[in-house]
């Protein structure tokens, strides 16, 4: 089956820092992944839609400056939390689409992420 | 605009059978997929439709009448690992999914 694996799983860091998540699809080739942001006992928010070799395509309300996102290879992309504040406390999770069937997102283990 | 309804929380007996309901209205749509999340985890495939009808697989099985704009996710001889979130998701036009807030499923002993 296809996966996909999320480095790190989980990050402690002070306020004013940045931090780097990677997402990674092992076997198969992704022209597309999804990064999604979830607070404790919410649903899954789409933050944004990472394409390989093209700019995010971000949701309303989604700072892109804050969270920068690149997708250099269709197997990686990487999503950067810039100057991370308490209330970017989240977990975080990368999907993946398989580029040769374009319908099932294979989700990453998910990222959580605490900002002191 | 774009909308999946879903009940907040459910709540079974070990052993028995539940239903999950899910509306959805997209701008098109190719399919309806179902989710397991246990708390603090990743989602989890279940199901896929996007034809009318019932798909079985082992002890869960999901329906679907694209007329309806309706889905209904059942799980039997229920386990106490089966006490979860289950996400609703439907694919619009554009391959993008859009989410329900999910279902807490409280599996009671």
């Amino acid at each position: 089956g296809a996966v996909v694996s999320q480095h790190p799983s989980w990050v402690i860091c002070k306020s004013g820092t940045s931090v780097k998540i990677e997402c990674r699809s092992l076997d198969f080739q992704a022209t597309t992944m999804f990064w999604y942001r979830q607070f404790p006992k919410q649903s899954l928010m789409l933050m944004a839609t990472s394409n390989e070799g093209s700019k995010a395509t971000y949701e309303q309300g989604v700072e892109k400056d804050k969270f920068l996102i690149n997708h250099a290879s269709l197997t990686l992309s990487t999503l950067t939390v810039t100057s991370a504040h308490p209330e970017d406390s989240s977990f975080y999770i990368c999907s993946a689409r398989d580029s040769g069937t374009e319908l099932e997102q294979f989700f990453g283990p998910g990222t959580r992420l605490t900002v002191l | 605009g774009q909308n999946i309804d879903q009940p907040t929380e459910m709540t079974a007996t070990e052993g028995a059978i539940v239903q999950i309901n899910c509306t959805y209205q997209t701008s098109g749509f190719n399919g309806l997929f179902w989710y397991q999340q246990h708390a603090g985890e990743a989602p989890t495939f279940l199901s896929y439709n996007v034809l009318d009808g019932l798909e079985e697989k082992g002890r869960f099985s999901s329906f679907l009448s694209r007329s309806k704009g309706y889905s209904y996710l059942l799980l039997k001889e229920l386990q106490m690992k089966d006490s979860a979130s289950y996400l609703c998701a439907a694919m619009d036009s554009n391959y993008q999914l859009i989410w329900g807030a999910g279902t807490k499923l409280i599996i009671k002993p």
